[in-house]
């Protein structure tokens, strides 16, 4: 079961440079997310997708941008990544979004903005 | 803007001792109350999902307890182990219940051997 999975893993990019965080949940959940942790911060969150086609900013959503390709799939994107954006970022992915289900996280992405 | 908080920040605790952490969260619109176990290097794992007023849940020596009306809930703790050592992350739905689930920042526990 492969349940939430994130690519890559790490990445360093130069302040400037763009770039794709990729998510794909094998569960058949509607609900999707991207978080990202930093130190002393705990998880906030980014984007949000309720359902296949839609979108919804989180906490922190400046300088990213997002698209639900399909039910499987849910991208983060870095349009001119800066060092404010180094963190781990993490997607998730639930049943529905206000549940009593769990969400389900994947492994994360460590991302460095140099 | 929902505020989950937790205390302590931190803990640290010798094998075998049992130990406790809070979670705040306002009380109005209440939903649902999210407990997370996250180990270092790893993704947040679920504990808990609590919804009802005195609900209580346990998983091994690991349980809480949900108070909806005073906006709190509990973690508990017994005998910890070495391996009890991680993050424990409480969350709840923010204001209008949106379906964006609202982190607090966790308690972080150390068990010594």
């Amino acid at each position: 079961n492969a349940g939430v999975t994130q690519t890559p893993k790490f990445q360093v990019l130069k302040t400037g440079q763009s770039m794709t965080l990729q998510c794909a949940q094998d569960m058949n959940h509607n609900s999707m997310y991207w978080y990202r942790q930093d130190p002393g911060m705990g998880l906030r969150l980014i984007y949000y997708s309720a359902s296949e086609g839609t979108t919804d900013k989180g906490e922190v959503p400046n300088g990213y941008n997002v698209s639900r390709l399909n039910k499987r799939e849910f991208s983060l994107r870095l349009e001119s990544a800066a060092p404010s954006q180094t963190s781990v970022y993490f997607c998730a992915s639930s049943r529905r979004g206000i549940s009593n289900q769990p969400q389900h996280f994947g492994d994360g992405t460590r991302l460095s903005i140099l | 803007i929902l505020n989950v908080e937790q205390s302590p920040q931190s803990l640290h605790v010798q094998e075998g001792d049992s130990t406790n952490f809070t979670c705040s969260f306002p009380s109005s619109n209440f939903y649902a109350l999210h407990w997370y176990r996250w180990e270092t290097a790893k993704s947040p794992e679920a504990l808990f999902v609590m919804t009802l007023n005195g609900d209580e849940k346990k998983k091994g020596r690991i349980s809480a307890t949900l108070n909806t009306k005073e906006g709190y809930s509990y973690l508990y703790i017994k005998g910890s182990q070495p391996e009890d050592s991680a993050t424990y992350l409480c969350a709840s739905y923010g204001s209008g219940n949106t379906g964006k689930l609202i982190f607090g920042q966790g308690t972080t526990l150390q068990v010594k051997p």
